[in-house]
């Protein structure tokens, strides 16, 4: 069945750090891959999109990388904030089935001052 | 525009009762989804419109779950009977058109706990 995995443990890193998080997924093959920010009490907020076809997306300081081999991919926050704290999730959908997402279970990300 | 709104944001309910959730999407998008997130599960797509018209409610858990969008300015999600188990929080969602391409902009969520 399509599976998609998250960091499930925090992630933990000191203020002005890269963070990275992950995203696999297996018995799927995606169009696209979209990252979202949750903040506790608020519904998902879109950050970032890319494409099968692209291998790396840039926005400020958020990248993004995909790997279709390696059924991967990456997030990175650099030069991290403690405003920078939430949980990242990504979210996956192919061509067939239109704007249907399927959502990882999110890594929840700390920037400590 | 407002974004997208949803009523109530709690909901506090004994099991057995109906409980019927609330979504306004923004205006000019065209496709809407109901989302179910729980610790255990995550985010769990339940049901989504297009155009008002429902595609797939593959996700939607039981026949107690029923969604309806009867224009493009309103849906609801309605649960009847609640059960202890359905305790989550829902989430609206809504985008300018079905593409795979197009972000989805999430309200704040109605936290229903089912007593």
């Amino acid at each position: 069945s399509q599976k998609i995995e998250q960091n499930s443990e925090a992630l933990n890193i000191q203020e002005g750090k890269t963070a990275t998080l992950t995203c696999n997924y297996t018995n799927y093959s995606p169009a696209y891959l979209q990252w979202y920010r949750q903040d506790p009490g608020r519904g998902p907020v879109f950050l970032l999109l890319i494409r099968e076809n692209e291998k790396e997306k840039r926005k400020e300081r958020l990248k993004v990388t995909f790997d279709t081999t390696l059924k991967q991919s990456l997030f990175h926050i650099t030069a991290s904030q403690p405003a920078d704290s939430a949980t990242y999730l990504c979210a996956l959908a192919n061509y067939n089935q239109g704007g249907k997402l399927i959502f990882g279970q999110g890594t929840e990300l700390s920037v400590k001052p | 525009d407002a974004g997208v709104i949803q009523s109530p944001r709690h909901e506090v309910t004994e099991m057995g009762q109906e409980v019927t959730l609330r979504c306004k999407p923004i205006s000019g998008h065209n496709s809407l989804f109901w989302y179910r997130q729980t610790m255990m599960r995550g985010l769990e797509l339940l049901i989504y419109f297009n155009n008002n018209v429902p595609i797939d409610d593959s996700g939607m858990p039981e026949d107690r779950f029923s969604a309806k969008m009867p224009n493009a300015s309103f849906s609801t999600l309605k649960i009847q009977p609640s059960e202890p188990r359905d305790s989550a929080v829902y989430f609206c969602a809504s985008s300018l058109r079905l593409d795979y391409y197009n972000e989805q902009f999430f309200g704040p969520g109605t936290r229903l706990t089912v007593l």
